[in-house]
């Protein structure tokens, strides 16, 4: 069965860094795109980054391109997230995803904490 | 990249019916059948529900269907349960590359 395992999550001070990684397992990991999406505290889905089977096409919402990187290593079947320049907003519960057809994400991991604060 | 529309509350009694609404716009709902609707309880993680507008993934009761017309999506649960009770989020692809939610609707099972 498919599952995504985040980690790497926890407290960083504003304007630091931190890099995400979401493990697979139960599928063909270079098949398919991943997404991350996140959910600060109390609030709705917002969905982040989107990167295509073979890494070589990364898309990014408005509000985190320029700071977030999303990056695949199809060889350990993982997902990462380089987090630059972190501010109190990026507060969230990150969660990977895995892709359907450009359509839709069909498998969540549990999501991982991320807290900004000095 | 605005968020989809959704009312923050709906609820219904054991047994019967309520929809939540979705609306969007031809740059998202109305251009692309790539609808999809996911049920988040408290403190989990979100689950697919319905995909592609009408379709259900293996394991969700068929209580749950989805439709569309126009620039608004729609999600109906027939037969309310009380295990029913949670969020409800859609989601669309957009014609920037890009996907987006909605804002989220608390269900009720009173």
């Amino acid at each position: 069965q498919v599952q995504l395992v985040e980690s790497g999550g926890g407290v960083v001070q504003p304007g630091g860094s931190l890099r995400l990684s979401c493990a697979a397992s139960g599928f063909t990991f270079s098949s398919f795109g991943m997404h991350w999406v996140r959910q600060a505290p109390g609030k709705g889905l917002e969905w982040l980054a989107f990167i295509r089977p073979d890494g070589n096409d990364k898309y990014y919402a408005d509000s985190v391109k320029g700071r977030f990187t999303i990056s695949r290593d199809n060889s350990k079947n993982t997902l990462y997230l380089q987090m630059n320049s972190l501010r109190a907003e990026d507060t969230a519960v990150y969660y990977c995803a895995k892709d359907l057809r450009w359509s839709h994400f069909d498998h969540w991991g549990q999501g991982t904490l991320v807290i900004v604060s000095s | 990249q605005s968020a989809l529309t959704q009312p923050p509350s709906v609820s219904g009694s054991p047994g019967q019916s309520v929809t939540i609404s979705c609306t969007g716009t031809s740059s998202d709902v109305g251009s692309y059948n790539r609808v999809s609707w996911y049920q988040q309880p408290p403190g989990t993680a979100p689950k697919l529900m319905i995909y592609e507008v009408t379709n259900r993934p293996s394991g969700v009761p068929d209580r749950f269907s989805g439709s569309k017309s126009g620039n608004t999506a729609s999600l109906t649960i027939s037969g309310l349960q009380a295990e029913d009770e949670a969020d409800y989020y859609c989601g669309s692809y957009t014609s920037s590359t890009t996907w987006v939610f909605g804002g989220g609707t608390k269900l009720t099972v009173l």
